[in-house]
This record gives structure tokens, sequence and C-alpha cells, in this order.
């Protein structure tokens, strides 16, 4: 079955650069979730959207932007990136517009800032 | 205080064990409760949804306390592929976010 598409997988980067991560859902899933994990600790709720629109916000930096695509698909654009933002970065989608929330993960971007 | 609180790990036990994991949250108004297991510097995979009147897949079973807002998971006959670090998540409403405990690490020797 289809997964949850994740790219890059690997991101390095130097502080003050920018990044662009994308991330395709299931097909059929229209709400895509994204997710940041430092070094042990668990996943954070940074945003998500439902039907291309920002449906949650949650700990997500003023200098990181994100949006959804008419074919679903997201793009987590982080801009002047601090040593801090070295992370994974996971996407989820779901198909909770039709009544399920169960997440699906892609097997995440490893962003490394320099 | 973290919304979502787990056994601290790590647990150490031998092949054909049982093991169980508890998890405790603190919002009430959660309405989805679930174990994800996470492999290291891999995604999160669903294992298992969690009811309040209990599941139960193979060797895994799940418990819900609504009143004591108390999460279990039960590990029997511990494998060594179920090595891993096991996440209990909670969410508020349907499409809403994931929040997650801090997990607790399983490691399963021969």
């Amino acid at each position: 079955a289809a997964g949850v598409i994740q790219s890059p997988r690997h991101l390095i980067k130097e502080k003050r650069e920018t990044a662009t991560l994308k991330c395709y859902p299931i097909p059929r899933h229209d709400t895509v979730y994204w997710y940041q994990q430092g070094p042990g600790q668990d996943p954070q709720f940074l945003i998500s959207f439902y039907e291309k629109m920002q449906s949650d916000k949650g700990s997500i930096p003023d200098r990181f932007s994100a949006q959804q695509f008419s074919d679903y698909h997201s793009e987590l654009n982080m801009s002047s990136l601090e040593l801090g933002d070295s992370a994974l970065y996971f996407c989820a989608s779901s198909p909770a517009g039709r009544g399920t929330d169960t997440q699906y993960f892609g097997p995440g971007t490893r962003l490394t800032v320099l | 205080r973290k919304e979502v609180e787990q056994d601290p790990g790590p647990f150490n036990v031998p092949e054909g064990a049982t093991v169980a994991f508890n998890c405790t949250y603190s919002n009430s108004a959660s309405q989805s409760f679930f174990w994800y297991r996470q492999d290291c510097r891999k995604e999160p995979k669903l294992l298992m949804s969690v009811y309040s009147s209990g599941n139960e897949d193979g060797r895994f079973t799940a418990q819900l306390n609504r009143a004591s807002q108390y999460i279990s998971l039960l590990i029997r006959d511990s494998k060594l592929s179920d090595s891993a670090t096991y996440l209990c998540v909670v969410n508020h409403n349907q499409g809403g976010k994931l929040i997650f405990g801090q997990g607790t690490e399983l490691s399963v020797k021969p």
C-alpha cells in the first residue's frame, strides 16, 4: 500500500540558511500534519492542514511556514535556520475528513544545521 | 508536567516475558487514544488504537480507563523484534493533533 512520502530524507544546512521539506500524503488523505522530533524527545506538533486550509497550529516558530497545495501535498518552509532546528521532521496524513483520525507517518526528513 | 506521562524506561526483559506499559493523560477532554511504536531513527508506526472496552491484537492488549485517565499496553510472549520505543498518544478531537508521551524503551534480550 502507498505510504506517506517525504523528501528529502536527509538535509544539511548552515545557520541562517533556508530549507524546504516536502510531504506527499497517502492517496485520498485530505489532512496533513507536521511534527518535529528533537534528539531524545517525543514528536511535537507543528501545524496541520485540512483541504488546503490551516486547521491547527502548535509550537511552530514564526521563521517557519507551511502550506498544502491543490494536489494535497504539503511543504514546510524554514528560514533563518538555527542550530536548535536540527531534528527529525515527520509528516503524517489522515483521512480525517472522512470520519477516521488515525495518522500515518512518513519516514521523516533528518535536518542537520551546522 | 507533560499532558501524557508514561512509565520511565528502559524495560529490559528476556524473550517470552510479559511486559506492561502504563500511561496517564491529564486532559479529560481527550477523545482518541493510541499506542505507537518507534524504532530508532524511524517514524512512529501505529500499533493499535485503544478503546474503553479494551482491545486485543495477537500478543498485544490495550486498555483504557477514562475515569482514571489511564491507558495500558500488555505484551505477552515478548519477541526480540518487539524491542522499540512505545509511545502513548492521545488527541482531543477527530482530525486533531497527536499528543505524545515521552515513550518507554523496551529491550527484549535472548
